[in-house]
């Protein structure tokens, strides 16, 4: 196992629904990451955070929320996702500050699925 | 413009093939270069990091190109357990780019 924890595994949600994906990292890294894979297209950045504060949010729509407490916990809350939405979201953690050692760990990922 | 252009394949060689997969990238302020291994519907794990001088490890073997702005994956005497998706990764900064990756079978 890689360290990283994400919860759950498969998602099954209305447009409607409200739901969060959890991840929790082992590592002792400070910076975590949530990823975006749709088919056939490369993983997409959605955001970054570093020692709890938000450092990137690649123009993600707001119906994504992330939430950091903590540098081992990172959420990403849902709210009227579309079908398009669809993917596979993993979420990743590194150490910052490592220069050409920095590594990218990845949780399992959750399989969403928007109907 | 892509940061990161891989060849998709897929790729399907025989069992004991040696195969070869490239990549490019367009940033050459790039600091740190990966190949991640993934699975059909599972995470990416890291294969190996790339670096200029060339690395091994064991029938793989990764190289970096700075002035070319290639990064290149050989994998020699293919297993079958070796079929996956290989996914190419840029670091700069904070930030990791990556490949659309590319489909590799091995055959039997």
């Amino acid at each position: 196992e890689t360290g990283v924890t994400q919860t759950p595994r498969h998602l099954v949600m209305g447009m409607t629904n409200k739901k969060s994906l959890k991840c929790e990292q082992h590592l002792g890294h400070n910076a975590m990451y949530w990823y975006k894979q749709s088919a056939k297209k490369p993983l997409e950045l959605m955001f970054v955070y570093n020692f709890k504060e938000q450092t990137e949010n690649n123009s993600v729509p707001s119906r994504f929320s992330p939430e950091c407490p903590n540098s081992s916990h990172l959420f990403l809350h849902l709210h009227t996702l579309q079908p398009e939405d669809s993917a596979l979201y993993l979420c990743a953690s590194s150490q910052p500050g490592q220069g050409v050692g920095e590594k990218l760990f990845f949780g399992s990922g959750t399989q969403l699925s928007v109907l | 413009r892509k940061e990161v252009e891989q060849d998709p394949g897929p790729f399907n060689v025989p069992e004991g093939a040696t195969v070869a997969f490239n990549c490019t990238y367009s940033n050459s302020a790039s600091q740190s270069f990966f190949w991640y291994r993934q699975d059909c519907r599972k995470e990416p794990k890291l294969l190996m990091s790339v670096y200029s001088s060339g690395n091994e490890d064991g029938r793989f073997t990764a190289q970096l190109n700075r002035a070319s702005q290639y990064i290149s994956l050989l994998i020699r005497d293919s297993k079958l357990s070796d079929s996956a998706t290989y996914l190419c990764v840029v670091n700069e900064g904070n930030q990791f780019y990556f490949g659309t990756g590319t489909s590799l079978t091995v055959i039997p």
